[in-house]
């Protein structure tokens, strides 16, 4: 089955700590985003990649990092620069950014700190 | 600057009832607006994608309509049952590469 596989899907992070998340997807896609979710809101974009070894900012990038070095693989790393991690993670795909073609989601991660 | 915002924040409706939800945003100038199902815990569900050039969209019980306009989105869940409770996101594709969402609906469909 195609899909989006986020992991893990709780995960806690101390004081000073880095984590990464995981996000593979199997549908071919070029672009992959990720989205952060806080209660009863919707969700923010964090940063998003058009390409293999390229990628952009999104709204809330700061305290967050991520890499593209395969097609396949998205992985998001919250660092210890960012004071308010705790909330869900998403990773979303689209086969491009062509406006017309929707994002599938996987079935996110959530961050909380000890 | 883009803003979506989607009215009811909750909503409780007996089984069997047609509900409307809706979806307005600020910017008329979207190339689509997307419509998803996120049950609790979960991730995103794509339900209908309607580009800026259609006016609905139909799946099952499901219809959407987007005025560009007026800056509405409409969701119409026909016959609803139990099974369709969760929340309700929409989404703007604006001019950029991002999706806008609004904060959903939060539906309940009581036996």
């Amino acid at each position: 089955d195609g899909g989006i596989t986020q992991s893990p899907k709780y995960l806690f992070r101390k004081e000073g700590q880095n984590v990464t998340l995981s996000c593979e997807q199997n549908l071919n896609h070029d672009a992959m985003y990720w989205y952060r979710q806080d209660p009863g809101q919707g969700l923010r974009l964090i940063y998003y990649s058009q390409i293999v070894n390229d990628f952009q900012k999104g709204d809330i990038a700061e305290g967050y990092s991520v890499s593209r070095e395969k097609k396949e693989s998205f992985p998001l790393t919250v660092t210890s620069a960012q004071k308010n991690p705790t909330a869900f993670y998403l990773c979303a795909s689209s086969i491009d950014t062509e406006l017309i073609k929707p994002q599938h989601f996987g079935d996110g991660t959530r961050l909380s700190i000890l | 600057k883009q803003e979506v915002t989607q009215i009811p924040a909750a909503l409780s409706v007996p089984e069997g009832e047609n509900l409307v939800l809706n979806c307005s945003f600020t910017d008329s100038a979207i190339y689509n607006l997307q419509w998803f199902r996120q049950d609790p815990g979960k991730g995103l569900t794509s339900l209908l994608l309607i580009q800026s050039s259609q006016r609905e969209q139909t799946s099952g019980r499901l219809n959407a309509s987007l005025d560009k306009s007026s800056g509405r989105s409409t969701l119409y869940i026909a016959a609803s049952q139990p099974g369709d409770s969760a929340t309700y996101l929409c989404a703007a594709h604006d001019s950029s590469y991002k999706l806008i969402f609004g904060s959903g609906t939060r539906l309940l469909v009581r036996p």
